[in-house]
């Protein structure tokens, strides 16, 4: 597809199971977030992927988290041990990332997966 | 670290009123953003601003990029009922934290009951 496609779109889990949620972003951008939203609040950055170059990781909230993203086009996000506090929308948008170009800003996200923790 | 203050967080309308939010930092941006998110989706780009003191129009909506690079605004004229929905704004700084890209909290848009 055209857009940036995210799976599952829905997730219902146990407390203490493991998840893991896939992005795909746009075909040759080169940027991609992830971020998280709990219901009807804003938007709590995650993790920024850049190209090759490391990724920011300063959001993620604790070691239960982590991210990869494998040939720089596909991403997963891994949340271990789930708790109830995990439950929310994760989203992921990806941009054609030129740094220091003006098109970095111009994202274009999936419609998320909705993650249930019960 | 920086922040944006979105105000209002949220508002009510009546089809064809005239609606206005903005932001503010204590930081300077290269680049202002406006984003709306409708229920179950992802956000999606509405307004991208790129010099400050543009004023930049896309159908019935109108955004500003301030002159002290620290501000933008984003005018609604005419709203109609489709224009519920979250509207976030976003700066953003080459080489800056969190991707480059800052976030407001958003300015939720429901239809006067």
């Amino acid at each position: 597809g055209a857009g940036v496609s995210q799976s599952p779109s829905n997730k219902v889990t146990e407390k203490g199971k493991d998840v893991e949620l896939r992005c795909d972003p746009i075909s040759g951008h080169t940027a991609l977030y992830w971020y998280r939203q709990s219901l009807g609040q804003g938007l709590e950055f995650l993790i920024y992927f850049q190209g090759n170059s490391a990724p920011d990781k300063s959001g993620l909230p604790s070691d239960r988290f982590s991210a990869e993203r494998t040939g720089g086009s596909v991403s997963t996000l891994t949340i271990q041990r789930t708790q109830q506090e995990d439950s929310a929308v994760y989203l992921c948008a990806s941009s054609l990332g030129r740094v220091g170009g003006p098109n970095t800003g111009e994202l274009f996200f999936g419609e998320g997966s909705r993650l249930t923790v019960l | 670290g920086q922040q944006l203050n979105q105000s209002p967080q949220s508002m009510f309308i009546q089809e064809g009123e005239d609606v206005s939010m903005n932001c503010t930092s204590s930081s300077i941006f290269n680049t202002w953003l406006w984003y709306k998110q409708d229920p179950g989706e992802g956000p999606v780009l509405l307004i991208a601003l790129y010099k400050a003191g543009e004023l930049t129009s896309n159908g019935r909506l109108t955004a500003q990029f301030g002159i002290t690079r620290k501000d933008s605004f984003l005018n609604i004229s005419a709203s109609i009922p489709s224009d519920v929905g979250i509207y976030f704004c976003a700066g953003q700084n080459y080489g800056g934290s969190q991707g480059n890209l800052i976030f407001g909290k958003g300015t939720k848009l429901s239809v006067k009951p």
